[in-house]
Parts: C-alpha cells; sequence; structure tokens
C-alpha cells in the first residue's frame, strides 16, 4: 500500500542552526502539505503546496521557513534559523484532490524535532 | 475562520465500554468531516469520514454521523478494546489548507 514517508523520524538541533525535514509523499498525489503538533497540542496547519507553488500558508509559516520540491518525488520543509518554540512534530501529507474536500489526506508517520 | 471543537481528555474506559467522543465544527457550507486516530508512536491514520449530510462513516466498529443542524460529526463505539488506545482527532476539509484539526483526545482503554 502507498504510504508517505519521512525522514528523519527525530532531530536534536542547536537553537539557530537549519534544519531541513524531508518528505516522499504518494507518487500519483498533487496537493502536498505540513502540519505540526507541539507536545500535547492540537495538530496545525504550516502551508500547502501545488503546482510547484504555495497554495495556502498560516502565519506560523513566517520568513523562517521554506518547502521545495526539488525533483519528482522529494518535498522538503526547511527553517533556517531554529528556535526552542519549533520543537514540535512535523507531518507531511498528501492528497489527489486539493483541500481535503471530499478525498482523505495521507500522512508520514512524523519527525520529531527538538531544538536546544 | 474555520475551527474543530472536541472533548478534553484523557478519556478512561474499561474494555468493552461504550465510547462517545464529542466534537463539533464551525464552517459555512458542507465541509467534509473525518476522524484520524494516532497510535503510540505512530503518524495520523485515517479512521473514518463523511462528505455530506446525514452520511455516517464507519471502520473497524467505529462510526460517526455528519449532523448538519448541530455542526456536530461525534465518534461512537459500542465495545471498545485495549487496542484502541490512541489519541483521535476529529477534522474538518474544505479549504486550501487542507484539515482543521480539533486538539486530539486521548483514550485510554483498561482491561
Amino acid at each position: 500500500e502507498p504510504e508517505v514517508t519521512q525522514t528523519p523520524s527525530h532531530q536534536v538541533t542547536q537553537m539557530g542552526q537549519e534544519v531541513i525535514l524531508r518528505c516522499v509523499p504518494i507518487s500519483n498525489h498533487l496537493y502536498f502539505y505540513w502540519y505540526r503538533q507541539i507536545l500535547g497540542q492540537k495538530v496545525e496547519f504550516l502551508v500547502s503546496f501545488y503546482n510547484n507553488e504555495i497554495s495556502e500558508k498560516s502565519e506560523i509559516f513566517d520568513d523562517q521557513f521554506s518547502v521545495e520540491r526539488p525533483d519528482g518525488s522529494n518535498f522538503t520543509l526547511k527553517i533556517r534559523s531554529t528556535k526552542l518554540e519549533d520543537s514540535a512534530m512535523y507531518f507531511c501529507a498528501s492528497g489527489s484532490r486539493a483541500g481535503g474536500l471530499a478525498g482523505e489526506l495521507f500522512f508520514g508517520e512524523g519527525s520529531r524535532l527538538t531544538v536546544l | 475562520g474555520n475551527s474543530v471543537t472536541q472533548m478534553e481528555g484523557p478519556v478512561t474506559l474499561s474494555e468493552e465500554a461504550f465510547l462517545t467522543i464529542n466534537c463539533t465544527y464551525t464552517a459555512t457550507g458542507y465541509p467534509s468531516l473525518f476522524w484520524y486516530v494516532q497510535y503510540p508512536g505512530e503518524g495520523l491514520q485515517l479512521l473514518l469520514k463523511a462528505t455530506k449530510a446525514d452520511d455516517k462513516g464507519s471502520n473497524k466498529g467505529f462510526e460517526a454521523t455528519y449532523r448538519k443542524e448541530t455542526t456536530s460529526f461525534h465518534l461512537e463505539k459500542g465495545s471498545v478494546q485495549v487496542s484502541d488506545s490512541a489519541v483521535y482527532f476529529c477534522a474538518q476539509g474544505g479549504g486550501a489548507d487542507g484539515l482543521t484539526f480539533g486538539k486530539g483526545t486521548h483514550l485510554i482503554i483498561q482491561p
């Protein structure tokens, strides 16, 4: 069964360092998303991506964040200069239709980022 | 903006008990509604969904009915098992942000 895969599963970094989280969405999906979940809190939308550009982004997704689809399979989230409050589980998701309408989103297992 | 409200946890039940986890949404129109489950150490998995009013989603013994009149999508199961212990997220779809999630409800089933 096709699945979304994410790497790394856990990354520990120092404050101010750059981090890249990687995702391989399901191959025939066109819509890609990043969400994050701070420990004990709800899953929050960060950004959606379609046709090689950002469709929507939340207020969390400031200039420190960027996304890229460098080739036909990977979808990356970069945090340029990490802050303590960036510590969270980051989930990648993909879908075959826009906006989680009738179709579901498929989530990866998450990348846990710990900023010290 | 849209929001999803679900009951606070943790919810602790004995095996074979009846489960209800309440969920209400705020949105104009008819968003699709979802329940996702997160087992310990794993990612989010779709449990069930409903795409229009009065639809009932069901899977693994869980059910939820899309109630437009009460803007609700409560999750129910008649007899829970220890293996159902997980965090359950209610979500609504329909925008470019994909899904809006509730805060999640941690369910603990004791043998």
